[in-house]
């Protein structure tokens, strides 16, 4: 399949635990990586592969994945991580094709 | 750590070429775990995958650009490109280059440009 679905939107309260989610049939079959993009910014990585993050990505960030979901989970969430979000994997057409979800707003309150 | 600069022309006309340069520094363009790729980003909508290229050359576009679109990789001057032919205002965006490690059981872009506008217009 060549489509991973994520909610346009989502919000927490401030401090409290958020789960993001991303759908998709190549899931089943490779990791998602999860980037965060702030206003005029670029991308950055928080989470690849399996569970892991890339230095300096604090650690209220986490990964998991069941079947052909994957999540990023922020527990404790702070106001500098109002973002979207976006998750991206590789297509499982065996093309080496790359995929992006629509990404997720995620507000702070 | 890899660092990613785009590099080429701000404004493009309609129906021409939009031609961009991305300059990897802090590593090797060769090296076998990575390929380099293009994303882009309409004004206000989300990421799109343009497509990549390995250092040796081989390339991977996406299915719904694959028609207009070249990525060639210069390893003497740790740089690759985009060329994306018969341009429309459809392709003015943020458009992004990135290192992508490839493996087994993942692909994850870890280095990314700043990001270069691109506007097409008359």
């Amino acid at each position: 399949s060549s489509e991973l679905t994520q909610d346009p939107a989502v919000s927490v309260a401030l401090g409290q635990t958020v789960r993001i989610t991303c759908q998709g049939d190549s899931l089943r079959s490779y990791y998602a990586s999860w980037h965060q993009q702030k206003p005029g910014q670029a991308p950055v990585l928080v989470i690849y592969g399996k569970n892991n993050r890339p230095s300096g990505i604090p650690d209220r960030f986490s990964g998991s994945s069941s079947g052909n979901t994957a999540s990023l989970t922020i527990t404790g969430a702070q106001a500098e991580d109002e973002a979207d979000y976006y998750c991206n994997s590789r297509d499982s057409s065996g093309n080496h094709l790359v995929l992006f979800g629509g990404g997720t707003k995620l507000t702070v309150l | 750590q890899l660092q990613l600069q785009e590099s080429g022309p701000g404004l493009v006309k309609p129906s021409e070429t939009l031609s961009l340069t991305c300059t990897v520094s802090g590593g090797s363009i060769s090296s076998s775990n990575y390929y380099w790729g293009w994303i882009r980003q309409p004004p206000g909508k989300g990421l799109e995958w343009i497509g990549s290229v390995s250092y040796s050359g081989s390339t991977y576009y996406n299915p719904s650009l694959k028609s207009r679109v070249t990525i060639s990789v210069d390893t003497s001057k740790n740089q690759f490109s985009l060329k994306l032919s018969s341009v429309t205002a459809a392709d003015t965006a943020v458009y992004y280059c990135a290192s992508l490690l490839v493996s087994i059981i993942s692909y994850y872009f870890d280095f990314w440009g700043q990001g270069t506008p691109v506007t097409v217009s008359s």
